[in-house]
């Protein structure tokens, strides 16, 4: 069964920081995606990046980068320079290729991230 | 332009009343859905549409009834709600069912008293 963990509840760091959001995953296919999503108080996800299970080649944009290693099965999102307006949940997900009729995405349960200024 | 638009932002209503939450994309999107989310929980899955046909209902009480009126507007219909089914309503499209990115709309914020 497909699984996420996102075990940082909360993480707080004072602005400049750098800080990595851990996401571990479990899945039964060698085909899935891997998302990362950010939810600032005002509610609305905004996606940050979808990763295919064939791409490991880490990726950075801007400040943020995402480290992915199916080795450990883990996906992990670093950012560099913490701002304040980094502040948000940022949830880790999961998709297994499209082949059964309730497939859909697991979300992880989220980390709550506090940039101090 | 990756927008998905819901109305209304919040919404207060009684357990006898009858409402509607409102959700359009104009991505061409195939795949339309509605989760919700409780405070410090991760959305939930509740209506997948594809292609302007229910595809998945993930065993939603029959006070949530979803419509889609055509490939760009997903509604959700409230009657009789509980004061537990407050939450955060989100709407989300994504290019076709599956695993394709899923965006998604700012949310109504739904109180029931």
């Amino acid at each position: 069964a497909q699984k996420v963990t996102q075990a940082q509840t909360e993480i707080s760091v004072v602005e400049k920081e750098d800080v990595t959001l851990d996401c571990v995953y479990e899945t039964r296919d060698t085909t899935y995606y891997l998302f990362w999503y950010k939810q600032p108080p005002s509610g609305e996800l905004v996606f940050l990046i979808r990763r295919n299970s064939f791409d490991e080649q880490n990726e950075i944009s801007g400040r943020y980068s995402w480290n992915f290693q199916k080795s450990t099965s883990s996906f992990n999102f670093t950012i560099t320079a913490s701002q304040v307006v980094d502040s948000a949940v940022y949830f880790c997900a999961l998709s297994e290729a499209p082949r059964y009729r309730d497939d859909k995405i697991i979300f992880g349960k989220g980390t709550r991230l506090h940039i101090l200024p | 332009d990756t927008e998905v638009t819901q109305t209304p932002k919040h919404l207060v209503m009684g357990m006898t009343n009858k409402k509607s939450l409102k959700c359009e994309q104009h991505m061409g999107h195939r795949a339309m859905y509605w989760y919700k989310q409780k405070a410090k929980k991760p959305p939930e899955l509740m209506f997948v549409y594809s292609y302007e046909k229910l595809s998945i209902n993930e065993s939603v009480p029959s006070r949530f009834s979803p419509e889609c009126p055509n490939s760009s507007l997903l509604n959700l219909h409230l009657h009789a709600l509980q004061p537990e089914d407050s939450a955060l309503y989100l709407c989300a499209s994504s290019q076709e069912e599956g695993s394709d990115t899923q965006y998604f709309g700012p949310g109504t914020r739904l109180t029931v008293l």
